[in-house]
């Protein structure tokens, strides 16, 4: 079975500054996709990032970027210049398969707040 | 992008009753959907996953007879908790997969706040 431990259960940090959010896993599959989702207070789940495995490049979205390590199964978020927006529970997801009914496993998540 | 929408976004009712919550997939068919209960300050933890056309597949521990899940059309999926306690009072999300290719993305509806009294 998969596993994602999630090691921060709340941070935060100065508004503008950068913060890492921490994520490892544990499969014995080879090729699988990772997420990290953010839930604001409204609790809307919305997709931060998503990394292939097979891919070797890290995923980046503006702000947001990833450091995948796969050897190591870690996969932690970085936010730079960081915004109150950013301000949410920030869950990290692995799913070994693209298949329909494959589910996603979700670490126990990091409160992330952010400081004006 | 793709949505999902979940309907009510809360709902209060009274011990004893039922209440249904229903899930759609807007602008895509889902055959697969997922149901999800959190508690506060917790992760989500997967009740079931709904397939069109066929019974709920439960996780260990989820009663079926009281979580009853309906999933007659691609686009809708049915979530029913039966004789309803305070105890089931929670934040229940559903959530749906587009997979295209080797590309694979899960979309969540807004969640429904349960108050049972």
């Amino acid at each position: 079975a998969q596993t994602v431990t999630q090691s921060q259960p709340e941070m935060s940090v100065q508004e503008a500054e950068t913060v890492t959010l921490s994520c490892t896993y544990d499969t014995s599959e080879n090729n699988y996709y990772l997420f990290w989702y953010k839930q604001p207070p409204s609790r809307q789940m919305i997709l931060v990032i998503r990394q292939e495995a097979y891919k070797q490049q890290n995923a980046t979205e503006n702000r947001f970027s990833v450091n995948f390590q796969k050897a190591a199964k870690s996969f932690s978020l970085k936010i730079s210049d960081s915004q109150l927006g950013d301000t949410a529970m920030y869950f990290c997801a692995f799913i070994r398969s693209n298949f329909g009914n494959e589910k996603l496993t979700f670490g126990t998540g990091t409160r992330l707040t952010i400081i004006p | 992008g793709a949505v999902v929408s979940q309907h009510p976004s809360w709902v209060i009712c009274k011990s004893g009753t039922s209440v249904k919550i229903e899930c759609r997939s807007l602008d895509f068919q889902a055959t697969t959907m997922f149901w999800y209960r959190q508690f506060p300050k917790q992760s989500l933890m997967l009740m079931a996953t709904s397939n069109e056309g066929s019974k709920a597949t439960y996780e260990q521990g989820v009663e079926k007879d009281k979580f009853l899940i309906n999933h007659a059309s691609l686009t809708l999926s049915t979530l029913t908790v039966t004789s309803a306690h305070p105890e089931d009072s929670s934040f229940y999300i559903c959530s749906a997969r587009i997979i295209a290719g080797w590309n694979t993305e899960a979309f969540f509806g807004q969640g429904t706040r349960l108050t049972v009294v």
